[in-house]
């Protein structure tokens, strides 16, 4: 999984296959998690929300869970497609204070 | 919509050349952030802006770091002089003013000091 730190993790997955993107944050204090998703020669994209009163949200193909406890995030792609092959970010807010983990890339296997 | 506006897309140029990067954020967004990603260091915010004012430039690595913010619709970062450390992509990204908003991010700009 992935970590505010300064590697990057892989993941290849079979297309049609469901893909789990993992994240560690580290500040107890943050309350705000977004998804991006960045290809290649682009900037990174919104892909999902959720705030620290809630633990799951779903979207359009993609779901996130929030563990506070353990202080986890994840990202669920069901049925993952060739076009989801890309870097996965995760980041945290708190107040005013923003971070940005190192990302994960995942390859989808056609 | 038109979303965060970089330019130029690619810049290369000599070391100890002034480079100037812009940015044009969405309209309505208040808050303005300067990345720069590089393989090493991943995604690192430099400075951010909200209302045009600079509220955290802690992430600036050098005095040769400059971002202005002249007014709500245009941003700058300047590297003068530049080095070839500073090869990265930069990014801008704009968010509402509002608390619990993603960020949106431009395209950036991958310069390259030779």
């Amino acid at each position: 999984g992935e970590s505010v730190g300064l590697h990057l993790p892989t993941l290849s997955v079979q297309e049609g296959d469901n893909s789990i993107i993992n994240c560690a944050y580290s500040n107890s204090a943050s309350d705000y998690f977004i998804w991006y998703k960045q290809e290649s020669g682009k900037g990174p994209q919104f892909i999902i929300d959720i705030r620290s009163n809630m633990d799951k949200r779903q979207g359009q193909r993609v779901t996130v869970l929030l563990n506070k406890t353990v202080k986890h995030l994840s990202l669920q792609i069901a049925a993952t497609q060739p076009g989801d092959s890309a870097v996965y970010f995760c980041a945290e807010e708190a107040g005013n204070q923003f971070y940005f983990g190192t990302g994960t890339s995942l390859t989808v296997i056609p | 919509d038109a979303g965060v506006i970089q330019s130029p897309r690619h810049e290369v140029t000599e070391m100890g050349q002034e480079v100037t990067l812009r940015c044009k954020p969405i309209s309505g967004h208040d808050y303005l952030f300067w990345y720069r990603q590089t393989m090493m260091r991943g995604l690192e915010l430099l400075i951010y802006f909200n209302n045009n004012v600079p509220i955290d430039d802690s992430g600036m690595p050098e005095d040769r770091f400059s971002a202005k913010m002249p007014n709500a619709s245009f941003s700058t970062l300047k590297i003068q002089p530049s080095e070839p450390r500073d090869s990265a992509v930069y990014f801008c990204a704009s968010r509402e003013d509002s608390s619990n908003q993603p960020q949106h991010f431009g395209d950036g700009t991958r310069l390259s000091i030779l």
